[in-house]
Order: structure tokens, then sequence, then C-alpha cells
């Protein structure tokens, strides 16, 4: 089964850190861009960030960029969150998503998400 | 933050058909990035429900469709039923000055009456 699981969300208080993982399993981790999608309960998704198969590239959106940082282990199939500096807008739930664009040809990691984890929340707050 | 715009919510009775719009411009649907759709059951995550502008993922039901002109696109679904009650996401990329980023559309309510 394809699968993916977040994991690493709580509390965190303003200006702290907090490291998210997502295990993959079912599917050729190394294949295939990965990408964080957040929202806020209630509210609509938005698009935090992607890393390229082999990690050798990263593109994050500008709320994020310079605080939170992309990777992925290859030997382990996860891929992790950092997040720095975490203010009160970066409460949401985290989703872990596939990038399906390998099977289509694509290499620029700007395709659709096929499979989405759980999620994972995180809350900021003192 | 969304560049992608949706109307708030649509609704009908079951049967009926409903469209749901998705407005963008020359740097993401326009400059040729495809649009992808995904529906979001309460309480669950999203789920893939066309890919590559009007593609249905294996297993999907054919009263979904979709289709891309210019810079927007649009999602339909015909023979409206309960279980469609969801939200509903278009989702595409935006050129930027360093790169192309992903973006969300604002997500649209669907109620079935």
């Amino acid at each position: 089964e394809l699968q993916l699981v977040e994991s690493g969300g709580g509390l965190v208080q303003p200006g702290g850190s907090l490291r998210l993982s997502c295990a993959a399993s079912g599917f050729t981790f190394s294949n295939y861009w990965m990408h964080w999608v957040r929202q806020v309960p209630g509210k609509g998704l938005v698009w935090v960030s992607r890393i390229k198969p082999d990690g050798t590239e990263t593109r994050s959106a500008d709320s994020v960029e310079g605080r939170f940082t992309i990777s992925r282990d290859n030997a382990r199939n996860t891929l992790y969150l950092q997040m720095n500096s975490v203010r009160g807008d970066d409460t949401a739930v985290y989703y872990c998503v596939r990038d399906w664009g390998a099977d289509f040809g694509d290499i620029l990691g700007e395709y659709a998400f096929d499979i989405w984890g759980q999620g994972t929340m995180v809350t900021v707050s003192s | 933050q969304s560049v992608l715009t949706q109307p708030p919510s649509v609704s009908g009775a079951p049967g009926q058909r409903v469209t749901i719009s998705c407005t963008g411009s020359t740097s993401n649907i326009g400059a040729g990035y495809d649009v992808h759709w995904y529906q979001q059951l309460p309480g669950r995550a999203p789920k893939l429900l066309i890919y590559g502008n009007h593609n249905r993922p294996p297993g999907l039901p054919d009263r979904f469709s979709a289709s891309r002109s210019g810079t927007s696109a649009s999602l339909a679904i015909t023979g409206l039923q309960a279980e469609d009650e969801a939200d509903y996401y278009c989702q595409s990329y935006d050129n930027s000055v360093s790169g192309s980023k992903g973006v969300f559309g604002t997500g649209t309510k669907v109620t079935v009456l």
C-alpha cells in the first residue's frame, strides 16, 4: 500500500523550532519529488515547500523562506521539514505529499499530488 | 496567499450538475502549467480528483470532469450525489523570480441540497 505517515507535530512556542518527519512506504521514494502542504483548520490549502528526488534542489513559499528547511533521507525513505523561528501563523495541519510527476516524465516537480499523509498538527503558542 | 480564485460555495440538488471555476493569471495557468483538482471530505486529508487538466485517476467515477482554457480552469460534477458534499481545490504552479512555486485555489464548498 502506498503510504505517507507524518509525525513530529505538537505545541511549540513562538520563536521556537520543530522538526516534522514523513515516513514513506509502498513505492520507490527516491524516484519522486516530495512536497509539504499546510492547512489552517477551517481554511484552505497552502503549498509550503518541495524537494528534488536526490535532495539537491529545493523551493519554498515566500512565507517560510529562510525559516523552514525541507530535506530527505532516501536511505530511510523519510522526508523532513525543519521549522525554525516559528510564528503564530505557522499554526496548521502539515501534510506530506508525493508529486506524481515522475510517472509522467515530469522532472521539475511541477505536477499533481497523488498521495497525501494524514497530516500532523503544529500549534504555535506561548 | 492564494493566487487561484474559486467561488466560496456552490450547491445543487441530487442529480444536478454543478461547476467550479478556478481563475488564475498569465504567471500560472496562463503560463502553461497543468491544473489539478482535489476533493477534501470533512476531517480528511485531500484526495486527488483530476490531474493534468482533465485526467481522472483509476477508479474515479466519470461524473467528475475538468478542463483548462487560457488563464482559467473548471471542474464539473454531474449527477450530484450526497457523498460529493466536500471542499474542492484547484492547484497549479506559479512563476516567480526564484523559480516555480506551488499554488492552490481558494477552495469551494459544494453543498448537496
